[in-house]
């Protein structure tokens, strides 16, 4: 079992649409991330928000708005995506610490853009 | 970017085999992680072994590190069909916390 939750499982939008990805940890990391993931490719880093503030945005799209409403929640709003944007969206959460901790991951949303 | 690299890239055994999985890296790290991931779902930690240390064990599963190679090495012993998944290494260091994804080695376990 994942201690790291996400919400919705399964997501089909059209490109005009606006919805959210969510996610939500307890265990009080305080660092939270948002991965793509395509198939039989490695997650690819979007976002990282350490101690609620972003701090790493690897060159995203703006069609991508990430928030971390405080230390437990983040967000992923979509809007105008792209079919090329369908993938797996992970959220992981890691302690903070001199060197890599584990993360953990939750069990992703799969995201189909029609 | 990614800096590990995986082989194979897919891996066929069966059952009660066992099953090495190899990742190369280019610069220098701090430690070196091991995750599984199943079809479709989210990546679960196995394992991380640091740059000081050259072999660790965890129930089933064997990781060395080679820093002079830039290499490390997974052993699933007694695989079962349960192992069947997708292993991705991650590196960590060179001044990040945030640890950087193989390609991943896909494992075929046949009952």
């Amino acid at each position: 079992d994942t201690e790291v939750t996400q919400t919705p499982k399964h997501l089909v939008m059209g490109m005009t649409n606006k919805k959210s990805l969510k996610c939500e940890q307890h265990m009080g990391h305080r660092a939270m991330y948002w991965y793509k993931q395509k198939a039989k490719k490695p997650p690819e880093l979007m976002f990282v928000y350490s101690y609620e503030k972003l701090s790493i945005n690897e060159s995203v799209p703006s069609r991508f708005s990430p928030e971390c409403p405080n230390s437990s929640l983040l967000n992923l709003h979509l809007h105008a995506l792209q079919p090329e944007d369908s993938a797996l969206y992970l959220c992981a959460s890691s302690q903070l610490r001199g060197d890599t901790g584990e993360l953990f991951f939750g069990e992703g949303s799969r995201l189909t853009v029609l | 970017s990614q800096q590990g690299e995986e082989d194979p890239q897919a891996l066929s055994i069966q059952e009660g085999e066992n099953a090495t999985m190899n990742c190369s890296y280019k610069t220098s790290i701090n430690n070196l992680q091991w995750y599984r991931q199943n079809s479709g779902r989210g990546l679960v930690h196995l394992i991380l072994i640091r740059s000081n240390e050259r072999e660790k064990h965890s129930g089933r599963l064997r990781v060395t590190l080679d820093t002079s190679k830039k290499s490390s090495s997974l052993l699933i012993t007694a695989s079962r069909a349960a192992d069947t998944a997708s292993y991705f290494c991650a590196t960590g260091g060179g001044g990040s916390y945030i640890p950087t994804f193989g390609r991943g080695t896909s494992l075929i376990v046949h009952p």
